[in-house]
Protein backbone atom coordinates (compact mmCIF):
# COMPACT_ATOMS: atom_id res chain seq x y z
CA UNK A 1 0.00 0.00 0.00
CA UNK A 2 0.83 3.46 -0.90
CA UNK A 3 1.81 5.60 2.16
CA UNK A 4 3.94 8.66 3.47
CA UNK A 5 4.93 8.43 7.19
CA UNK A 6 6.45 11.81 9.35
CA UNK A 7 7.74 10.08 12.31
CA UNK A 8 8.32 12.87 14.30
CA UNK A 9 4.53 14.42 15.45
CA UNK A 10 6.41 17.80 16.87
CA UNK A 11 9.39 19.14 16.95
CA UNK A 12 11.30 21.63 18.62
CA UNK A 13 14.09 23.46 17.73
CA UNK A 14 15.53 27.09 18.95
CA UNK A 15 15.71 30.20 16.62
CA UNK A 16 19.05 29.98 14.28
CA UNK A 17 19.45 26.67 14.48
CA UNK A 18 19.20 24.04 12.13
CA UNK A 19 16.25 21.54 11.25
CA UNK A 20 15.80 19.04 9.32
CA UNK A 21 11.93 17.23 9.02
CA UNK A 22 11.98 13.62 8.43
CA UNK A 23 9.45 11.93 5.24
CA UNK A 24 9.83 7.91 4.25
CA UNK A 25 7.26 6.67 1.57
CA UNK A 26 6.23 3.36 0.42
CA UNK A 27 5.42 3.35 -3.06
CA UNK A 28 6.51 0.65 -5.32
CA UNK A 29 8.71 3.47 -7.85
CA UNK A 30 9.72 7.03 -7.19
CA UNK A 31 7.13 9.05 -6.71
CA UNK A 32 6.86 13.14 -7.04
CA UNK A 33 7.51 14.37 -3.88
CA UNK A 34 6.19 17.10 -1.96
CA UNK A 35 6.46 19.32 1.25
CA UNK A 36 4.03 21.82 2.02
CA UNK A 37 3.69 23.86 5.08
CA UNK A 38 0.53 24.99 6.83
CA UNK A 39 0.95 28.01 9.25
CA UNK A 40 -1.88 28.72 11.75
CA UNK A 41 -5.25 29.16 10.40
CA UNK A 42 -3.75 29.21 6.95
CA UNK A 43 -4.45 26.31 3.75
CA UNK A 44 -1.39 24.61 2.78
CA UNK A 45 1.78 25.99 0.47
CA UNK A 46 4.09 24.41 -1.89
CA UNK A 47 7.65 24.58 -0.25
CA UNK A 48 9.54 22.77 -3.15
CA UNK A 49 8.99 19.44 -4.74
CA UNK A 50 11.03 16.69 -6.63
CA UNK A 51 10.25 15.02 -9.92
CA UNK A 52 13.27 13.61 -11.18
CA UNK A 53 16.91 14.88 -11.90
CA UNK A 54 18.87 16.33 -8.92
CA UNK A 55 17.99 14.78 -5.68
CA UNK A 56 18.60 17.98 -3.64
CA UNK A 57 16.16 20.32 -4.32
CA UNK A 58 15.69 24.09 -3.15
CA UNK A 59 12.29 25.79 -2.14
CA UNK A 60 10.94 28.83 -0.88
CA UNK A 61 12.19 30.55 2.01
CA UNK A 62 15.50 28.87 2.83
CA UNK A 63 13.93 25.76 2.86
CA UNK A 64 15.77 22.56 1.00
CA UNK A 65 14.89 19.02 0.80
CA UNK A 66 17.06 15.81 -0.41
CA UNK A 67 15.60 12.37 -2.18
CA UNK A 68 17.48 9.19 -1.42
CA UNK A 69 16.30 6.19 -2.83
CA UNK A 70 18.02 3.84 -1.26
CA UNK A 71 15.91 4.93 2.13
CA UNK A 72 13.02 5.96 0.72
CA UNK A 73 12.97 9.26 2.50
CA UNK A 74 12.24 13.07 1.09
CA UNK A 75 13.88 15.11 4.25
CA UNK A 76 13.55 18.54 4.48
CA UNK A 77 16.35 20.50 5.63
CA UNK A 78 16.88 24.51 6.99
CA UNK A 79 20.39 25.74 7.94
CA UNK A 80 18.90 28.25 10.14
CA UNK A 81 15.40 28.27 11.60
CA UNK A 82 13.57 31.83 12.17
CA UNK A 83 10.36 32.64 14.64
CA UNK A 84 8.20 32.91 11.49
CA UNK A 85 8.86 29.18 10.64
CA UNK A 86 6.45 27.40 13.48
CA UNK A 87 3.94 25.77 11.28
CA UNK A 88 2.70 22.46 10.74
CA UNK A 89 4.49 20.72 7.86
CA UNK A 90 3.09 17.73 5.69
CA UNK A 91 4.76 15.69 3.01
CA UNK A 92 3.08 13.97 0.40
CA UNK A 93 3.76 11.93 -2.77
CA UNK A 94 2.20 11.62 -5.97
CA UNK A 95 2.65 8.12 -7.36
CA UNK A 96 2.84 7.90 -11.07
CA UNK A 97 -0.16 9.13 -13.14
CA UNK A 98 -2.25 9.92 -10.30
CA UNK A 99 -3.64 13.24 -9.90
CA UNK A 100 -4.01 12.67 -5.71
CA UNK A 101 -1.27 13.00 -3.61
CA UNK A 102 -0.88 11.02 -0.08
CA UNK A 103 -0.49 13.05 2.75
CA UNK A 104 1.86 12.36 6.12
CA UNK A 105 0.42 13.46 9.13
CA UNK A 106 2.23 16.74 9.23
CA UNK A 107 5.28 18.05 12.01
CA UNK A 108 4.51 20.50 13.62
CA UNK A 109 7.23 22.81 14.29
CA UNK A 110 7.61 24.91 17.55
CA UNK A 111 10.57 28.07 17.55
CA UNK A 112 11.83 28.67 20.63
CA UNK A 113 13.42 32.49 20.83
CA UNK B 1 -5.62 36.37 -8.97
CA UNK B 2 -8.27 34.80 -6.30
CA UNK B 3 -6.91 31.09 -6.91
CA UNK B 4 -8.99 28.79 -4.71
CA UNK B 5 -12.11 30.34 -2.32
CA UNK B 6 -13.29 28.71 0.37
CA UNK B 7 -16.47 30.23 2.25
CA UNK B 8 -17.52 30.14 4.97
CA UNK B 9 -14.34 30.64 7.08
CA UNK B 10 -16.16 29.60 10.33
CA UNK B 11 -19.23 27.84 10.67
CA UNK B 12 -21.00 26.72 14.03
CA UNK B 13 -23.90 24.31 13.47
CA UNK B 14 -25.92 22.16 15.55
CA UNK B 15 -26.39 18.61 15.04
CA UNK B 16 -28.95 17.44 12.42
CA UNK B 17 -28.64 20.58 10.29
CA UNK B 18 -27.47 20.14 6.51
CA UNK B 19 -25.39 22.81 4.90
CA UNK B 20 -22.77 23.81 2.16
CA UNK B 21 -19.39 24.02 2.09
CA UNK B 22 -18.25 26.28 -0.95
CA UNK B 23 -14.98 26.29 -3.01
CA UNK B 24 -14.36 28.14 -5.91
CA UNK B 25 -11.09 28.18 -8.20
CA UNK B 26 -10.61 30.82 -10.97
CA UNK B 27 -7.01 28.54 -12.57
CA UNK B 28 -9.06 26.35 -14.86
CA UNK B 29 -8.11 23.44 -12.75
CA UNK B 30 -9.69 20.29 -13.88
CA UNK B 31 -9.01 18.45 -10.75
CA UNK B 32 -10.35 19.55 -7.34
CA UNK B 33 -10.49 17.65 -3.66
CA UNK B 34 -12.02 17.64 -0.55
CA UNK B 35 -10.19 17.36 2.64
CA UNK B 36 -10.73 17.13 6.59
CA UNK B 37 -7.70 17.91 8.42
CA UNK B 38 -8.28 16.64 12.06
CA UNK B 39 -5.16 16.73 15.07
CA UNK B 40 -2.57 13.38 14.59
CA UNK B 41 -4.45 12.39 11.33
CA UNK B 42 -2.85 15.00 8.59
CA UNK B 43 -5.33 15.49 5.50
CA UNK B 44 -7.66 12.63 4.46
CA UNK B 45 -9.17 12.74 1.30
CA UNK B 46 -13.23 12.92 1.78
CA UNK B 47 -14.38 13.27 -2.02
CA UNK B 48 -12.73 14.27 -5.55
CA UNK B 49 -13.49 15.10 -9.04
CA UNK B 50 -11.07 14.84 -11.93
CA UNK B 51 -13.28 17.25 -13.97
CA UNK B 52 -17.16 18.43 -14.65
CA UNK B 53 -19.62 16.05 -14.06
CA UNK B 54 -17.12 13.32 -12.47
CA UNK B 55 -16.96 13.09 -8.72
CA UNK B 56 -15.59 10.13 -6.78
CA UNK B 57 -15.03 8.98 -3.05
CA UNK B 58 -12.38 9.05 -1.26
CA UNK B 59 -11.35 7.70 1.96
CA UNK B 60 -13.69 9.19 4.36
CA UNK B 61 -17.06 10.06 2.24
CA UNK B 62 -19.59 8.76 4.70
CA UNK B 63 -21.72 12.19 5.44
CA UNK B 64 -20.79 14.25 2.25
CA UNK B 65 -21.90 14.87 -1.08
CA UNK B 66 -20.68 16.35 -3.90
CA UNK B 67 -21.51 17.60 -7.01
CA UNK B 68 -19.35 19.24 -10.01
CA UNK B 69 -21.13 21.10 -12.40
CA UNK B 70 -18.62 23.61 -13.44
CA UNK B 71 -14.89 23.65 -13.72
CA UNK B 72 -14.92 26.43 -11.32
CA UNK B 73 -17.10 25.09 -8.21
CA UNK B 74 -17.32 22.10 -6.27
CA UNK B 75 -19.02 21.81 -3.16
CA UNK B 76 -19.51 19.74 -0.51
CA UNK B 77 -22.83 19.23 1.38
CA UNK B 78 -23.12 18.07 4.58
CA UNK B 79 -26.33 16.00 4.99
CA UNK B 80 -27.00 15.89 8.52
CA UNK B 81 -24.42 17.59 10.45
CA UNK B 82 -22.94 15.21 13.38
CA UNK B 83 -20.13 15.80 16.01
CA UNK B 84 -18.10 14.03 14.78
CA UNK B 85 -17.85 16.30 11.11
CA UNK B 86 -16.53 18.89 13.49
CA UNK B 87 -13.15 19.61 11.50
CA UNK B 88 -11.01 21.84 9.24
CA UNK B 89 -11.61 21.34 5.86
CA UNK B 90 -9.77 22.05 2.57
CA UNK B 91 -10.67 22.16 -0.59
CA UNK B 92 -7.49 21.67 -2.87
CA UNK B 93 -7.15 21.35 -7.17
CA UNK B 94 -4.70 20.99 -9.52
CA UNK B 95 -3.85 20.50 -13.18
CA UNK B 96 -3.76 16.93 -12.92
CA UNK B 97 -1.11 14.56 -12.94
CA UNK B 98 2.29 15.56 -11.75
CA UNK B 99 1.65 18.57 -10.51
CA UNK B 100 1.43 19.93 -6.81
CA UNK B 101 -1.82 21.12 -5.12
CA UNK B 102 -3.68 24.47 -4.61
CA UNK B 103 -5.16 24.59 -1.43
CA UNK B 104 -7.85 27.38 -0.39
CA UNK B 105 -7.68 28.93 3.16
CA UNK B 106 -10.09 26.36 4.90
CA UNK B 107 -13.63 26.23 6.45
CA UNK B 108 -13.48 25.71 10.26
CA UNK B 109 -16.76 23.70 11.27
CA UNK B 110 -18.09 22.93 14.80
CA UNK B 111 -20.39 20.73 15.32
CA UNK B 112 -22.60 21.16 18.38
Amino acid sequence: AQSVTQPDIHITVSEGASLELRCNYSYGATPYLFWYVQSPGQGLQLLLKYFSGDTLVQGIKGFEAEFKRSQSSFNLRKPSVHWSDAAEYFCAMLPGGSYIPTFGRGTSLIVHP
Amino acid sequence: NAGVTQTPKFQVLKTGQSMTLQCAQDMNHEYMSWYRQDPGMGLRLIHYSVGAGITDQGEVPNGYNVSRSTTEDFPLRLLSAAPSQTSVYFCATSTGSYTEAFFGQGTRLTVV
